[in-house]
């Protein structure tokens, strides 16, 4: 089976910090994804990546950044944290091109101060 | 605007009480429509996907179906087990990044 592995499951930061969360997969998927996931808005998209240092903004790309330095990891990057920014951040994987099914990391949820 | 909505929002059922959930989209160019479970604290798990109308796929008391405006989750006999929500995703252009999710429908089941 595939693993999605997000580094931390609670975070809690102030306004105006920069925020790191992490991803690794262990299968050789080659599509990474981040969500955020908020009551009454559903899963929306921030940002994909379909190979190593190449990335799309999403839906909702404002505020966030990304890095995929390695295939297997995939962070999202809180330059400065907001309140707004408050909710659930799930990462997930594909295999290649079309689509495909997605296997989800269990969530880190991230509450800002 | 593509959309996808899902209802009910919360399904209470009782044990062994046979219920159906619904996932209607409105995109052109259907490439997949996927169900997933999502049990609290936890992420989405995969069930299900659907490519083309009049399609089904089963597993255990969980029956998917697929028209060419809907899809349909029926879940047969349900045990307290089958409680959490229910996502659907709808691909709608083949690149990984065109994927909208519903907003799902929570289902609890009382023994």
């Amino acid at each position: 089976d595939v693993k999605v592995t997000q580094s931390s499951r609670y975070l809690v930061k102030r306004t105006g910090e920069k925020v790191f969360l992490e991803c690794v997969q262990d299968m050789d998927h080659e599509n990474m994804f981040w969500y955020r996931q908020d009551p009454g808005l559903g899963l929306r998209l921030i940002y994909f990546s379909y190979d190593v240092k190449m990335k799309e903004k999403g839906d909702i790309p404002e505020g966030y950044s990304v890095s995929r330095e390695k295939k297997e990891r995939f962070s999202l990057i809180l330059e400065s944290a907001s309140t707004n920014q408050t909710s659930m951040y799930l990462c997930a994987t594909s295999r290649g091109a079309g689509a495909n099914v997605l296997t989800f990391g269990a969530g880190s949820r991230l509450t800002v101060l | 605007e593509d959309q996808v909505t899902q209802s009910p929002e919360a399904l209470r059922l009782q044990e062994g009480e046979s219920s159906s959930l619904n996932c209607s989209y409105t995109v052109s160019g259907l490439r997949g429509l996927f169900w997933y479970r999502q049990d609290p604290g936890k992420g989405p798990e995969f069930l299900f996907t659907l490519y083309s109308a009049g399609e089904e796929k089963e597993k255990e008391r969980l029956k998917a179906t697929l028209t060419k405006k809907e899809s349909f989750l029926h879940i047969t006999a349900p045990k307290p087990e089958d409680s959490a929500t229910y996502l659907c995703a709808v691909n709608y252009g083949g690149s990984q990044g065109n994927l909208i999710f519903g907003k799902g429908t929570k289902l609890s089941v009382k023994p």
